[in-house]
């Protein structure tokens, strides 16, 4: 069965930590690593990887694939309180299908 | 640029009641379209996907469907709705060759 398992589920800092968001993943015809942030409605795309070790950067988020361990972690530096929010990794089949994890909770406390 | 447009915003229907929840898409054209279901506290599922006028795949059997009835359009329907259709429903989109897929504000549904 495919699947996608993010942790921790619920992560709760202060503002200016440093947090890693980890994404396991297994899939078949696994195509790229999508990361999305979901706020109050709906998710807005940050990063899609689809190469292994190759960073991609934006901001104080990074994003990097390992598909040799089949996962992918999101970092964010110097967190905000804008920074709150469900973070969501999906991994693409194929077929434009894109299989989601359940979120990483992410609260930064001031 | 592209814009995605849903509605309603919410929805509370009693068990049993049809439903219907538009989603449209403004400024591309034959956009792959996908129907999406969160419950609370989890990630999404996808119901139903779309490559074109009239083409949909189902993912999921359950008590929904799926309609394109223009390239820009895609509806979600039921007959009879279940208290377990309650939830958030996202709709997206995603050029036809590339992986990213774009969100609209979605539609919460309550069924009592």
């Amino acid at each position: 069965e495919d699947k996608v398992v993010q942790s921790p589920l619920s992560l709760v800092v202060h503002e200016g930590d440093t947090v890693t968001l980890n994404c396991s993943y297994e899939v078949t015809n696994f195509r790229s690593l999508l990361w999305y942030k979901q706020e109050k409605k709906a998710p807005t795309f940050l990063f899609m990887l689809t190469s292994s070790g190759i960073e991609k950067k934006s901001g104080r988020l990074s994003s990097i694939l390992d598909k040799k361990e089949l996962f992918s972690i999101l970092n964010i530096t110097a967190t905000q309180t804008g920074d709150s929010a469900v973070y969501l990794c999906a991994a693409n089949q194929g077929a434009q299908k894109l299989v989601f994890g359940q979120g990483t909770r992410l609260t930064i406390n001031p | 640029s592209q814009t995605i447009h849903q509605w309603p915003a919410t929805l509370v229907q009693p068990v049993g009641s049809p439903l219907s929840l538009e989603c449209t898409v403004e400024g591309t054209s034959n956009p792959n379209l996908y129907w999406y279901r969160q419950a609370a506290g989890r990630g999404l599922q996808l119901l139903f996907y779309s490559v074109g006028i009239g083409q949909i795949s189902s993912e999921v059997p359950q008590n929904l469907s799926a309609s394109r009835p223009q390239d820009r359009q895609f509806i979600l329907s039921s007959k009879k709705l279940l208290l377990s259709d309650s939830g958030f429903y996202l709709c997206a989109w995603s050029r036809p060759t590339y992986n990213e897929q774009f969100f609209g504000p979605g539609t919460r549904l309550t069924v009592l």
